[in-house]
């Protein structure tokens, strides 16, 4: 089975500076997606920014980008310009997209523990 | 963009009683629909898959006559919490695979915070 491990339970970071979140995973296919959402405390679920895993170019979304390494299973995060409304606890996903014998993981969103980011003014 | 509806967002009810949750995908078709658990200032736990027109899948641990789903349709899945009791207490949330984008990221709900008391 696919695990996601966030080391950072809480960061912190200054308005405008920039801060990266980690995030390692554990698989053995070789087709997935990952995603990076955000739940501020509405705890509306946003998606932030994808990564096919076939693609070696890193994603990245206005200030927002990602440092994909394949090899070392690592996803991290990270935000530019941090602002006050980027606050809010951020998750690392794994998405199958490798059909298994019955098809138990397929398709399936697995993710990190979370990190709750706090953005001081 | 794409949306789905939750409803309702908070909902308090007796133990031994039943809740419905539901969740309607507005503008797109879903094809598969998933149902978390998240208590607080921790991670989604998936419950259960569902496919249109077919049986839920369900996660290892999850009583599947406790947590009926029910996806009759391309833009409606329901979730049952049957004979809740206040360990049922929890925040829900389901999320939904677009039919025509396969690809992308999922579209969440809002979330539905059920209190039992």
């Amino acid at each position: 089975a696919q695990t996601v491990t966030q080391s950072q339970p809480e960061m912190s970071v200054q308005e405008a500076e920039t801060v990266t979140l980690s995030c390692t995973y554990d698989t053995s296919e070789s087709d997935y997606y990952l995603f990076w959402y955000k739940q501020p405390p509405s705890r509306q679920m946003i998606l932030v920014i994808r990564q096919e895993a076939y693609k070696q170019q890193n994603a990245t979304e206005n200030r927002f980008s990602v440092n994909f390494q394949k090899a070392a299973k690592s996803f991290s995060l990270k935000i530019s310009d941090s602002q006050l409304g980027d606050a809010a606890m951020y998750f690392c996903a794994y998405r199958s997209e490798t059909p298994n014998a019955g098809g138990t993981s397929y398709g399936k969103l697995t993710f990190g523990q979370g990190t709750i980011l706090t953005v001081h003014p | 963009g794409a949306v789905v509806s939750q409803h309702p967002s908070r909902v308090i009810c007796k133990s031994g009683t039943s809740v419905k949750i539901e969740c309607r995908s507005l503008d797109f078709q879903a094809t598969t629909m998933f149902w978390y658990r998240q208590f607080p200032k921790q991670s989604l736990m998936l419950m259960a898959t569902s496919n249109e027109g077919s049986k839920a899948t369900y996660e290892q641990g999850v009583e599947k006559d406790k947590f009926l789903i029910n996806h009759a349709s391309l833009t409606l899945s329901t979730l049952t919490v049957t004979s809740a009791h206040p360990e049922d207490s929890s925040f829900y949330i389901c999320s939904a695979r677009d039919r025509g984008n396969l690809n992308y990221g999922y579209t969440f709900g809002s979330g539905t915070r059920l209190t039992v008391v």
